[in-house]
């Protein structure tokens, strides 16, 4: 079936330092691509989605692009702030209305 | 314009026990998805509503039920729990049940079984 692996943290980088979150996922078809963000006791937030090959979603300084040669879709920003700590989750979409999440990557941002 | 509510925020339950867990949509929105993020892990698809139909069941046991009403809210029902069903348990809606249409998330129900 569909997965998405992502890489572990937490990732722990101080204010200003570049951002790097890998994503893989494994599907039979072209599913959408999509990271979301969760804050402490919040529920899930889009953060950005790519719809096919070679698009580049983007938010907030936060981009990602859909990479179906490696089937990848790594999470990256050019200077990452305190207040972007929260839980980075890299997710498909196949068929129908259908998520599939990965594991979830902890960001701590230190000032 | 209100987001995707859930109610209650918490919940203590005792094994054995039932409960219902409920959301309203986005106005304006026909589907309902329930997803269950057990602490460090990602997001779980149980189900999806589309016009008060299910689209689609997740790999839960049948202690997992739920409905979708004529207003387009749903109910999550989870009869006999056990200590693993305590999670997160979200709720998200979005207006058509197909494919690229964003799914909007609520702030979740915290359900913890002693």
């Amino acid at each position: 079936g569909d997965s998405v692996t992502q890489m572990e943290g937490p990732v722990t980088l101080s204010e200003e330092a570049f951002l790097t979150i890998n994503c893989t996922y494994t599907a039979t078809g072209y599913p959408s691509l999509f990271w979301y963000v969760q804050y402490p006791g919040e529920g899930l937030q889009l953060l950005l989605k790519a719809t096919k090959a070679d698009d580049k979603g983007s938010n907030k300084g936060f981009e990602a692009t859909y990479r179906k040669e490696t089937t990848s879709f790594h999470l990256e920003k050019g200077s990452v702030q305190v207040s972007d700590s929260a839980v980075y989750f890299c997710a498909l979409m196949e068929y129908g209305n259908k998520l599939v999440f990965g594991a979830g990557t902890i960001l701590r941002v230190k000032s | 314009d209100a987001g995707v509510t859930q109610s209650p925020t918490h919940l203590i339950k005792t094994r054995g026990q039932h409960v219902t867990l409920r959301c309203s949509p986005i106005s304006g929105h026909k589907s309902v998805s329930w997803y269950q993020q057990v602490l460090g892990q990602g997001p779980q698809f149980i189900f999806q509503y589309y016009e008060k139909e299910e689209r689609g069941r997740g790999n839960f046991p049948d202690r997992f039920s739920a409905r979708q009403f004529p207003n387009y809210s749903s109910e999550l029902n989870v009869n006999a729990l056990l200590l693993g069903d305590s999670a997160l348990y979200l709720c998200a809606s979005s207006l058509r049940g197909a494919e690229n249409s964003p799914l909007h998330f609520g702030n979740g129900t915290r359900l913890t079984v002693t």
